[in-house]
């Protein structure tokens, strides 16, 4: 238990539909990020929030919006998705952005897109 | 990001230290060196960082050679549960976040 909780765990969805992924961390942190794992591949970033605020986009297409309302809270909206979107999609969290700061991961959200 | 260099894989008997290694020739003096761990389909796992110094925590301990050019993360009493895949990262800055290789795929056997 690494104090990062994302839901669902596992989300199905066709190509017309829109789904949200939450991600909660109960850390205290104040910087959030989505990352993405396709099969057999390393893990991307796509979103990075420091005190709420969008620092970091890593050219995500915008099928793929994020929120972020509060510090403890991170949310990926989806809609209109690709099959190729399939993926986990893992949240993180840490104290800060800087150098010295470690990630603590959540369980992520097997995403399978039909 | 400094690019790390890790082998794709490695076997470690259980109960004996697994070591295993990372080379980052390219690391500059301000850049961290990471530990991460992933067991299959989890969220990756965070397991130790250092600047300089080695660095010991309730998990690993973490050489770093005198020129900081690789170091080498070492799993004293390694159990079956350790079998995971392991993530070399080396980090620099505001803003500048972590890069994943394909990291090492370490199988602990009974």
């Amino acid at each position: 238990e690494t104090g990062v909780t994302q839901t669902p765990r596992h989300l199905v969805m066709g190509m017309t539909n829109k789904k949200s992924l939450k991600c909660e961390q109960h850390l205290g942190h104040n910087a959030m990020y989505w990352y993405k794992q396709s099969a057999k591949k390393p893990l991307e970033l796509m979103f990075v929030y420091s005190l709420e605020e969008r620092v970091e986009n890593n050219s995500v297409p915008s099928r793929f919006s994020p929120e972020c309302p509060n510090s403890s809270h991170l949310f990926l909206h989806l809609h209109t998705l690709q099959p190729e979107d399939s993926a986990l999609y893992l949240c993180a969290s840490s104290q800060g952005t800087g150098r010295d700061n470690e990630q603590f991961f959540g369980p992520g959200t097997r995403l399978t897109v039909l | 990001d400094a690019k790390t260099t890790q082998p794709p894989s490695m076997d470690c008997a259980e109960g004996r230290a697994a070591n295993l290694p990372c080379n980052h020739s390219t690391i500059s003096g301000n850049e961290y060196v990471y530990w991460y761990r992933q067991i299959h389909s989890q969220g990756p796992q965070y397991i130790i960082h250092g600047l300089k110094n080695n660095e010991t925590n309730e998990m690993a301990s973490l050489i770093i050679t005198e020129d900081r050019k690789s170091s080498t993360l070492i799993l004293p009493h390694a159990t079956l549960r350790d079998t995971a895949v392991y993530y070399c990262i080396v980090r620099v800055g505001y803003g500048q976040n972590f890069v994943f290789g394909p990291g090492t795929r370490l199988s602990v056997l009974p």
